[in-house]
């Protein structure tokens, strides 16, 4: 079954280190998201990606870097963790046009 | 300004009464797709639905795209309904999208 899966579920973080949230989609599309979801704000775009190779910056990239090693990977990293990162991460797959969206289910990142 | 805007902020039902959820756009719709989170969850994808009108069980999506909006009807409401329901826009120019706040939805017993 197709699907997006998140790794991991649940991190704890020390301020100052360094955090990657990993995805990985089986739907093969082309296109993958990084959201942060914080009560209050909805979902915001951080970073996406076009397909194996691209990364581009999305409504709040600072503080955030992405790599899409694949068309099935896309990651993100946190190279130096601050408690303002701590949120529920979500990855999403897309095709390029016409296609609906798939989730996975959410990374709950704490940066103490 | 905002892209994406969904009235109601916030809603409560009794068990069986029907709601209306509505999402506004203010730019150009390439398409639109409605989704359910329960707290804490992940998003469900309901409707992917660009234009017209779709049913799923008590669910109804409509689109219509000149008046730049999309509503989701549900009908017969149950308790297990509850959550945040969201509307997402793609736009025509690019592949982004972009999400309303939400409609949080309560349905008392």
């Amino acid at each position: 079954e197709a699907a997006v899966t998140q790794s991991p579920r649940n991190k704890v973080a020390v301020t100052g280190g360094k955090v990657t949230l990993s995805c990985n989609q089986t739907n093969n599309h082309n296109n993958m998201y990084w959201y942060r979801q914080d009560t209050g704000h909805g979902l915001r775009l951080i970073h996406y990606s076009y397909g194996a190779g691209s990364t581009e910056k999305g409504d709040i990239p600072d503080g955030y870097k992405a790599s899409r090693p694949s068309q099935e990977n896309f990651s993100l990293i946190l190279e130096l963790a601050t408690p303002s990162q701590t949120s529920v991460y979500f990855c999403a797959s897309g095709h390029t046009a016409n296609s609906d969206y798939t989730f996975g289910s959410g990374t709950r990142l704490l940066v103490i | 300004g905002q892209q994406v805007q969904q009235s109601p902020a916030s809603l409560v039902l009794q068990e069986g009464e029907n709601a209306e959820l509505q999402c506004n756009f203010s730019t150009s719709l390439n398409s639109m797709q409605w989704f359910y989170q329960r707290p804490g969850g992940s998003l469900v994808s309901l409707f992917y639905n660009p234009s017209g009108t779709k049913h799923s069980g008590r669910l109804t999506s409509t689109t219509v795209i000149k008046e730049r909006r999309s509503s989701l009807h549900i009908s017969s409401s149950q308790t297990t309904d509850s959550g945040t329901y969201l509307c997402a826009l793609e736009r025509n120019s690019n592949n982004r999208i972009f999400f309303g706040d939400g409609t949080q939805l309560v349905v008392k017993p």
